[in-house]
């Protein structure tokens, strides 16, 4: 059964430093990989998916990468800003499947 | 374009009482989800329907039913609430689920309280 894990569960970092968010998941044979970002309150928005077939994918300040062998992603965030706190969030479907098991996501802070 | 949409906002049952919530997308999707998210747990995917006229369970079925009224509409139904059902609910769409998969879409959700 696919299990994703977060870590850290929570971060707190000053405006304009890089950072990376951890995803792991048991089962590497997913169709693909996809990242949320949640806001108190709100529902879930897409950040990126990354197919089985791709190593990374990028979207302007964003960027994931996907390990299947190793069972890892990370969300890699450039020049940090106020506006990117949030919950972030991984999710990985069950071997064959498209059932998605998310992770509890990762609380970011920047702070100003 | 509104996306996905979901109703009620917000609503308190007592026990035993049932309601449907739901759901609605206007992004001529094949696939639509349900989910369940409680603190400390993440979301749980509780019915899927992978194109209209199909619905299959996910991880946490128990104590739900769903209906693909038609591409549009996916309405999850409590026959007889409980408070262990006291969660946040989502909706999600997507084009397709075969091949690579898509991107999922979210609603706002409806918070659920039963007494």
């Amino acid at each position: 059964k696919q299990e994703v894990t977060q870590i850290p569960a929570a971060l707190s970092v000053p405006e304009g430093e890089n950072l990376v968010l951890n995803c792991s998941f048991t089962d590497s044979a997913i169709y693909n990989l996809q990242w949320f970002r949640q806001d108190p309150g709100k529902g879930l928005t897409s950040l990126l998916l990354i197919q089985s077939s791709q190593r990374e994918q990028t979207s302007g300040r964003l960027n994931a990468s996907l390990d299947k062998s190793s069972g890892r992603s990370t969300l890699y965030i450039a020049a940090s800003q106020p506006g990117d706190s949030a919950t972030y969030l991984c999710a990985a479907p069950t071997s064959g499947t498209y059932k998605y098991i998310f992770g509890t996501g990762t609380r970011l802070k920047v702070l100003a | 374009n509104a996306g996905v949409t979901q109703t009620p906002k917000f609503q308190v049952l007592k026990t035993g009482q049932s309601m449907t919530l739901q759901c609605a997308q206007d992004m001529n999707h094949n696939s639509m989800y349900w989910y369940r998210q409680d603190p400390g747990m993440g979301l749980r995917l509780i019915y899927y329907s992978a194109s209209e006229g199909t619905t299959d369970k996910g991880e946490v079925p128990n104590g739900y039913n769903v209906s693909r009224l038609n591409k549009r509409e996916f309405s999850l139904r409590l026959e007889s609430a409980a408070p262990s059902q006291t969660s946040v609910y989502f909706c999600a769409s997507s084009y397709r689920l075969g091949g690579g998969g898509d991107t999922q879409y979210f609603g706002p959700g409806t918070r659920l309280t039963v007494l």
